[in-house]
């Protein structure tokens, strides 16, 4: 059973930094993208970033570019999410997904965690 | 960045009875290989969203039958044949065509 538990989530002040962690299990981690999303309270979906299997390649939403930073490690089977320089309108509910990529060649997540909150707020 | 937009916002179905969401990209979601990388999703209540339809039309293991996705080019559409009570939530499109992926704003659906 796939499983993706997020943690790392919490209060922080403006200008401030969060880590956040996905542990995975279930699957084999090294051989998936992973990607994080995210959910404004009473809101909908945004996307924030992609990781390739081996950490080659990453991909980020325009307004986190230079802010965010997102890694894996595959000998834990655990993707990041580092996050700078932190505004209010970050407070959300924070998704990891795992990826999958389909024979058509287009990809998704198939696999969501729970979410852990985060709130930027003094 | 393609812009997707779901109608109705809110739908109010009686059990047993069909319901069908609308989705529209901004733009043409190209085909490649044949294909068109639009997906739907179900957020249950507290829950994280749940993979429903994949590639518009193919229902992603374990998705009951009734669930069933079409459409091609900017408009595409989700339909559930008969809703059940299970069937309550939010869902949502996204597109993987280009980055930045983008979701639908949602369609909250709710049994009568």
């Amino acid at each position: 059973e796939v499983q993706l538990v997020e943690s790392g989530g919490g209060l922080v002040q403006p200008g401030g930094s969060l880590r956040l962690s996905c542990a995975a299990s279930g699957f084999t981690f090294s051989n998936y993208w992973m990607s994080w999303v995210r959910q404004v309270p009473g809101r909908g979906l945004e996307w924030m970033a992609n990781i390739k299997e081996d950490g080659s390649v990453k991909y980020y939403l325009d307004s986190v570019k230079g802010r965010f930073t997102i890694s894996r490690d595959n000998a834990q089977d655990s993707v990041y999410l580092q996050m700078s320089s932190l505004r209010a309108e970050d407070t959300a509910v924070y998704y990891c997904a795992k990826i999958f990529y389909y024979r058509s060649g287009g990809y998704s997540p198939d696999y969501w965690g729970q979410g852990t909150v985060v709130t930027v707020s003094s | 960045d393609i812009v997707m937009t779901q109608t109705p916002l809110s739908l109010s179905v009686t059990p047993g009875q069909p319901a069908s969401i609308s989705c529209k990209s901004s733009q043409s979601l190209p085909q490649s290989r044949g294909e068109t990388y639009l997906y739907w999703f179900l957020q249950k209540s507290g829950q994280s969203p749940q993979l429903l339809i994949y590639d518009v039309s193919n229902r992603f293991s374990g998705v009951p039958d009734r669930f069933s996705g079409s459409g091609s080019g900017t408009d595409f559409t989700l339909k559930i044949s008969r809703v059940e009570a299970e069937d309550v939530g939010v869902y949502y499109c996204m597109q993987s065509t280009q980055l930045p992926w983008t979701f639908g704003q949602g369609t909250k659906v709710e049994i009568k």
